[in-house]
């Protein structure tokens, strides 16, 4: 059974620019998470989806990040435009109960 | 304060040692807690979970919560260069809702 995929693993862009980040969950999780990693802390939860729905987005940083889940399957994570302090590590788990799955993760870098 | 603290101070152990790692939390109302443990430039990946208070055990690794405490603790016996990985406590109120996270403590086993 495949894991949780993100692509791309690695992205590298300038300050202003967009970038988009891909999730692919676990088949048959209605659960969707997205992460984020910034250097020197711990890993912080951005929101929750449950199927298409957004459960919880309280850890949003600011509205320049949009995340969307289409038909409850795939979810893109965006950040337009980006600015120096989005760079970090970002990563997507899945869960059908309480256990996470989490994928590698997508560094960010911006420049 | 922060939810979850775990000391991210690097532990380099020979092999063969018990390795010990620990975190503390302020939120009561935490129930789920994890362990993960994550490769570098790897996706954090699920190595131990309790729900409540008590011990779990698997294979060579024991996982303790003491509610009353706000402590929880990781056990690696007959530590093996393979476990030589970052080691990440995490928690959540509901099983289905976000987890918090520790720093990690980054292990290394020396053969």
């Amino acid at each position: 059974e495949a894991g949780v995929t993100q692509f791309p693993s690695h992205s590298v862009i300038e300050k202003g620019q967009t970038v988009t980040l891909r999730c692919d969950p676990i088949s048959g999780h209605d659960n969707l998470y997205w992460y984020r990693r910034v250097m020197g802390k711990e890993i912080k939860f951005l929101l929750h989806f449950v199927k298409e729905s957004k459960q919880d987005e309280s850890g949003m940083p600011n509205n320049r990040f949009l995340a969307e889940r289409t038909g409850g399957t795939y979810s893109t994570l965006k950040v337009q435009p980006a600015e120096l302090e989005d760079s970090g590590v970002y990563f997507c788990a899945s869960s059908q109960d309480w256990l996470a799955f989490f994928g590698q993760g997508t560094r960010l870098t911006v420049v | 304060q922060k939810e979850v603290e775990q000391d991210p101070g690097p532990l380099s152990v020979p092999e063969g040692a018990i390795v010990s790692l620990n975190c503390t939390y302020s939120n009561s109302a935490f129930q789920y807690f994890m362990w993960y443990r994550q490769y570098s430039r790897k996706g954090p990946e699920l190595l131990m979970y309790t729900y409540s208070s008590g011990n779990k055990e698997d294979g060579r690794f024991t996982a303790q919560v003491d509610k009353s405490s706000k402590y929880i603790s990781l056990f690696i016996r007959d530590s093996q260069p393979s476990d030589s990985a970052t080691y990440l406590c995490a928690m959540s109120e509901d099983g289905n809702n976000r987890l918090a996270f520790g720093k990690g403590n980054q292990v290394v086993v020396i053969p």
